[in-house]
Parts: C-alpha cells; sequence; structure tokens
C-alpha cells in the first residue's frame, strides 16, 4: 500500500544537525511533492517546507532560512530533511506528507522524534 | 506568514454538530480554494479529512463537510461519535508556503 516510512528518533546536542530520512513505496514519488511538517510536544502542527519529487525544487518557510535543507534520491524514492545549529526548541515530532495536489497532505509518515538537549 | 486562527477547543454531545472555525487573511484562507483538514489522535499521524474546502477523500464519513467564506473556513461535524474526539487542523495554500491553524481539541461529552 501506499506508505511513507522515516527513520527513527535522533537525539542531538544543541548546535549540531540532524537528517531526517521518509521513504516513499506504493507509488512512484516523481511528480508528487513531500512535505516537511514538524510538532513540538503539545504543539499544533507547523509547516516547515517542500521538495518536488523528480524536480528537486521547493520552497521553505522563512522561519528556517538558512538552517534547513530539503533533498531528494528519487533512485532510492526517498526525500530528506537536514535541520542544522539545533536548538532546544527544535524538539520535535519531524512528519513528511504526500501532498497529492495542491495543499492536500494525504499520505503521511509515521513521524521522526528528534530531542535536542546538552 | 502566521499561523491560521482557530478556537482552541469545541465540544458537543453524541448526536450533535460542531463547527470549527479557521481564519486566515487574503494572502492564504481568503486567496485559494485550498483549504484543507486534518484530524488528530493522541500519539497517532494527522489524518486528511477535507480537501480544497469541502472535498472529501475516499473513506471519509460524510459527516465531515467543509466550506469558505471569504477568508474564515469552517469544518463541520454532524452526527458527532465518540471517535470524532480528537484535535483538528485546518491548512491553507498561501502562494509560497502552506500554513496551519492552531488546533482546536474536539471533545465528545
Amino acid at each position: 500500500q501506499v506508505q511513507l516510512v522515516q527513520s527513527g528518533a535522533e537525539v542531538k546536542k544543541p548546535g549540531a544537525s540532524v537528517k531526517v530520512s521518509c521513504k516513499a513505496s506504493g507509488y512512484s514519488p516523481i511528480g508528487y511533492a513531500i512535505h516537511w511538517v514538524r510538532q513540538a510536544p503539545g504543539q499544533g502542527l507547523e509547516w516547515m517546507g517542500w521538495i518536488n519529487g523528480g524536480s528537486g525544487t521547493g520552497e521553505f518557510s522563512q522561519k528556517f532560512q538558512g538552517r534547513v535543507t530539503i533533498t531528494e534520491d528519487t533512485s532510492a524514492s526517498t526525500a530528506y530533511m537536514e535541520l542544522s545549529s539545533l536548538r532546544s526548541e527544535d524538539t520535535a515530532l519531524y512528519y513528511c506528507a504526500r501532498n497529492n495536489g495542491y495543499n492536500t497532505f494525504d499520505v503521511w509518515g509515521q513521524g521522526t522524534m528528534v530531542t535536542v538537549a546538552s | 506568514q502566521s499561523a491560521l486562527t482557530q478556537p482552541p477547543s469545541a465540544s458537543g454531545s453524541p448526536g450533535q454538530s460542531v463547527t470549527i472555525s479557521c481564519t486566515g487573511t487574503s494572502r492564504d484562507v481568503g486567496g485559494y480554494n485550498y483549504v484543507s483538514w486534518y484530524q488528530q489522535h493522541p500519539g497517532k499521524a494527522p489524518k486528511l479529512m477535507i480537501y480544497e474546502v469541502s472535498k472529501r477523500p475516499s473513506g471519509v464519513p460524510d459527516r465531515f463537510s467543509g466550506s469558505k467564506s471569504g477568508n474564515t473556513a469552517s469544518l463541520t461535524v454532524s452526527g458527532l461519535q465518540a471517535e470524532d474526539e480528537a484535535d483538528y487542523y485546518c491548512s491553507s495554500f498561501a502562494g509560497r508556503d502552506n500554513v496551519f491553524g492552531t488546533g482546536t481539541k474536539v471533545t465528545v461529552l
């Protein structure tokens, strides 16, 4: 079936970087954008950015200017989100989601918990 | 891009209806017919319930409906059931970005 499977939980120190992967299966990722959304503990959803499958183009929230990099390996049907200069406020559950149209996130990964602590 | 505004909570008895509002601006909700709604149960990933303002994905009960007027979108859950108790988030396309709402906790009394 169509699914997105994300990499496992991470614990990082402040100032470090983290790279989360999101592997698509059950469909061809070409032409579908993958969006990244995070959710801090007990908080709401926050949109981070997206990458268009196959073209590598995309956008990201200005909030993460200079800190977030979203890439893809089409041969592995996998998208990646790297967040650098981590701080405690980046502790959150990070989700990838498939966009099927405009702002239509119809398939979600299981989430990857990233904890930033010294 | 600021988060869309939702009421923190809403509630209703089984069988009743509850409506959740989602207020944005002309740069997001008011500017595009690309509003979607997500249901999230504790410890679970969000689930798409409504897309393009009022369309329901296959498998979503027709008790869930969406609408929009100006800069405000709404999600109505009719015939409330116990399993509808969850957090609900709206989301809107905003040209260059996407933006989520602040979230509403729906309680079934």
